[in-house]
Formats: C-alpha cells, sequence, structure tokens
C-alpha cells in the first residue's frame, strides 16, 4: 500500500528529552512537511524540504531539528529547547514537480500525539 | 488580520440540507486554494482544490473562488451525518516554493 506512515502513534515525553518522531512515504514524493497542530489552531509549519540533503526553517523551527538523508524519509526530532512540546504533530508530503507549482496539494500522514509528562 | 480566516463555529446543519462554509484570506497574490476535512483526532484529508474564479463541483461538494472579494467557500449539498468534522481552509501563494498557510478550521455538525 502506498501513503504516509508515522510513528508513534501517541508519545510521551518527559521534561529534558529529546525525541524523534517519524514519518516515512513510498510515494514518490519530493516534498515532505511537519507542522503542529494545537487545539482551536491551525496548523503551523515546522520543517520542510524539497529534496533530499536540503531542508527550511517554517515559521515556528525553534526547539526542532530535521534530517533528509532519504527521499522517503523525513524525521523530526523534538529537543529539550521546546518549551511548549505537547501537540498533534503532522507530516505532509507533495507529488513530483508540484511544490513549486500552484498546484501544491499536501497529503497527511496519520500523525503524532506528543505529550510532555 | 489573520492571513486565513474562518468561523471556527460549530455550524449545525440539519441531515439533507446545504451546508456553507466560508473562508477569507488577506493576501491577494494568492493562486491556490484548498479544502480539508479533519475529524476529530485525525490526520486533515484534501477534499478540493480550486484555482481559478467560480464555482468547480465534485459529488456533494462544491468550492467557490471569488478572488476579487478574497473568499473561497465550500458547499455540502445533501448533508449526512458522516460529514461532521472540521474543514480546514488552506491558501497557497504563487511563484516557486511558497508555503501553504492554513485557517482555524470551521466545525460542521451536520444533525440526523
Amino acid at each position: 500500500d502506498g501513503g504516509i506512515t508515522q510513528s508513534p502513534k501517541y508519545l510521551f515525553r518527559k521534561e529534558g528529552q529529546n525525541v524523534t518522531l517519524s514519518c516515512e512515504q513510498n510515494l514518490n514524493h519530493d516534498a515532505m512537511y511537519w507542522y503542529r497542530q494545537d487545539p482551536g489552531q491551525g496548523l503551523r509549519l515546522i520543517y520542510y524540504s524539497q529534496i533530499v540533503n536540503d531542508f527550511q526553517k517554517g515559521d515556528i523551527a525553534e526547539g526542532y531539528s530535521v534530517s533528509r538523508e532519504k527521499k522517503e524519509s523525513f524525521p523530526l526530532t523534538v529537543t529539550s529547547a521546546q518549551k511548549n512540546p505537547t501537540a498533534f504533530y503532522l507530516c505532509a508530503s507533495t507529488p513530483p514537480n508540484r511544490a513549486e507549482s500552484s498546484y501544491n496539494e499536501q497529503f497527511f500522514g496519520p500523525g503524532t500525539r506528543l505529550t510532555v509528562l | 488580520q489573520k492571513e486565513v480566516e474562518q468561523n471556527s463555529g460549530p455550524l449545525s446543519v440539519p441531515e439533507g440540507a446545504i451546508a456553507s462554509l466560508n473562508c477569507t484570506y488577506s493576501d491577494r497574490g494568492s493562486q491556490s486554494f484548498f479544502w480539508y476535512r479533519q475529524y476529530s483526532g485525525k490526520s486533515p484529508e484534501l477534499i478540493m482544490s480550486i484555482y481559478s474564479n467560480g464555482d468547480k463541483e465534485d459529488g456533494r461538494f462544491t468550492a467557490q473562488l471569488n478572488k476579487a472579494s478574497q473568499y473561497v467557500s465550500l458547499l455540502i449539498r445533501d448533508s449526512q451525518p458522516s460529514d461532521s468534522a472540521t474543514y480546514l481552509c488552506a491558501v497557497k501563494l504563487s511563484g516557486g516554493y511558497q508555503k501553504v498557510t492554513f485557517g482555524t478550521g470551521t466545525k460542521l455538525q451536520v444533525i440526523p
């Protein structure tokens, strides 16, 4: 089955810990994104990557880091520097040649819900 | 002024009625507009995209775009209880890579 997978579905973090959220896609999509969603708020862009070995900060990158070593994978690390990490984290991707066009449809994975204990 | 604005709702409609969801955006350079449906606890699902003025129909869904008024709407005909969800409006600027900006969503409740 083709699609975007995220793991784990639920993640609990203690104060001061770094945690890594996984995002994998087998759709041959080029661009990948990480968003954060808080209750009653829209999606906010954390990082995005248009090609392998390249990524850019979004609107709220502080306290987060990413890597893009493979086209299929775009993991997000939530570091201890992120002061309020409890949120729903969503990974998305865009079909080839669409990210820089007007037709930038984004397709989302199922999400990871992170809670700080 | 927010870049993308939606009424948070909830918007309640009886089953079988037409639900009308509205979205306004601030940047006149915006070229691409998307509607996502998000069930509680789930991720957003793309249901419609529209790029030019006018109407675009797909099954029970119609997206309407008016760039002069900076307004995009989604109509759901013959609303069903399974349509009860939060609907997110998203807008993208033209030219190169530009981020997609999401509204906070309108919660729709379809009453049986």
